[in-house]
This record gives C-alpha cells, structure tokens and sequence, in this order.
C-alpha cells in the first residue's frame, strides 16, 4: 500500500478483555517497529521486527503483551486481560531495511481506551 | 543508543526561516541523524537524514556540524501547517538496526 495502515483506528475495550492491533506495512519493508504513546507523553518502543523475526522485544511492558508477524508483511500486536494504564495510542512503523539509512513510515496508530 | 538535546520549544512567524537546533555530542561515526515530526493527534512524520554532508528535501534542509556533534533542521518558510513536535534522533548505523529512540523533542509554534 502507500502508507502504514492500521486498525482499528479506535478501540474501546473493558478492563480484562484481550485485543489485538493489526499493522500493514508498506510493500516490500522489511523492518517493522511497534511503539506506544500515552497521553501527552513521548513515544515508547515496544517491539521490533526483521521479517518474521522479532530480535528486539525488550520494549514489551509484560508478558500481557505479544506480537507476531506473518508473511514478512502484516503484524498483529496482543494484550491479554488488558488493564487501565494499557489505554495509549499504539503506532507502528516500517522501514525498507534496517533503518539506520532509510526513513521509517509511521501509520496514524490505534488509539486504545480500556474503561 | 546516543542522547541528543533540544530545546524544549520554540517559535516563529509564518513565512519566516526557522532554525531547530540539536545537540549529540556523544555521536558516533556510523550513527545517522533522523528528524521526524509530530503534528497533533498524528503519526510521527519522517522529515529528513544525513550522516556527514548537508541534505536538502522538500520538506526542509539539515545542516550538520563538521565534528557532527550538532546539527539543524532549516525549515526555510515556515507555515501553519509546521507547527508540531520536532524530534532529533541519533540512529545507530553499521550491524545495529535502526531503532528509534525518541526523546522529548522540540515544540515549534508558528504565529500568523
């Protein structure tokens, strides 16, 4: 696609609840990075991906937190029995490669409430 | 990865050059200097990178330091539009991957 693409664009979820956030890449970018930004604060690595490998998951707040990649393409992040302090905006990004010499692709993130 | 600092904020008229500073005096050689910038209820935003030479872009130009402990994004008209958070980021280059860590950034008011 043209850009980042994620979904939902918003999710209401009860405390306690699963959910998932899906991410697609742009085409062809094999690096994928997942990062979080509460209200007003900066933005926190979460998780990265090289194809379907995940060398990096240091960023995962807890073992409530998950993520795959399938296909080198699209990437789905879980939180399990989701708790208040998880309600962010979620962002993804990609890269063609490794990015210390490519600009990464934000999308416009999944903005998560959990009441 | 490498610290840098910023201003915290900063401000500009519109159709004015504006000049955002950042400071990496940790740098390595083989570490990149990433600009991305947030406009409100959005994404990041690539702007622009370099490692040694000056780069220009359409959205902006960065000037670096010839010791690359500084550098400087020139926005050289500045519109409405601009105003976001700008973030200066140092990404390791060589056999490490590109994570990005941001830091606070710089918040860029632009008056009419």
């Amino acid at each position: 696609g043209a850009g980042v693409s994620q979904s939902p664009s918003n999710k209401v979820t009860e405390k306690g609840k699963d959910v998932e956030l899906r991410c697609d890449p742009i085409s062809g970018h094999t690096a994928l990075y997942w990062y979080r930004q509460s209200l007003g604060q900066g933005l926190e690595f979460l998780i990265y991906f090289q194809g379907n490998s995940a060398p990096d998951k240091s960023g995962l707040p807890s073992d409530r937190f998950s993520a795959e990649r399938t296909g080198g393409s699209v990437s789905t992040l879980t939180i399990q029995r989701t708790q208040q302090e998880d309600s962010a905006v979620y962002l993804c990004a990609s890269s063609f490669r490794t990015g210390d010499n490519y600009g990464y692709t934000f999308g416009s993130g999944t903005r998560l409430t959990v009441v | 990865d490498a610290k840098t600092t910023q201003p915290n904020s900063m401000e500009s008229n519109e159709e004015e050059p504006v000049h955002l500073p950042c400071n990496h005096s940790t740098i390595s050689g083989t570490d990149y200097i990433h600009w991305y910038r947030q406009l409100p209820s959005q994404g990041p935003e690539y702007v622009i990178h370099g490692l040694t030479s000056n780069v220009n872009n359409r959205m902006a130009s960065l000037a670096i330091a010839e010791d690359r402990k500084s550098s400087t994004l020139i926005l050289h008209r500045a519109t409405l539009r601009d105003a976001a958070v700008y973030y200066c980021i140092l990404v390791s280059g060589g056999t490490s991957y590109g994570k990005l860590t941001f830091g606070q950034g710089t918040i860029l008011t632009v008056h009419p």
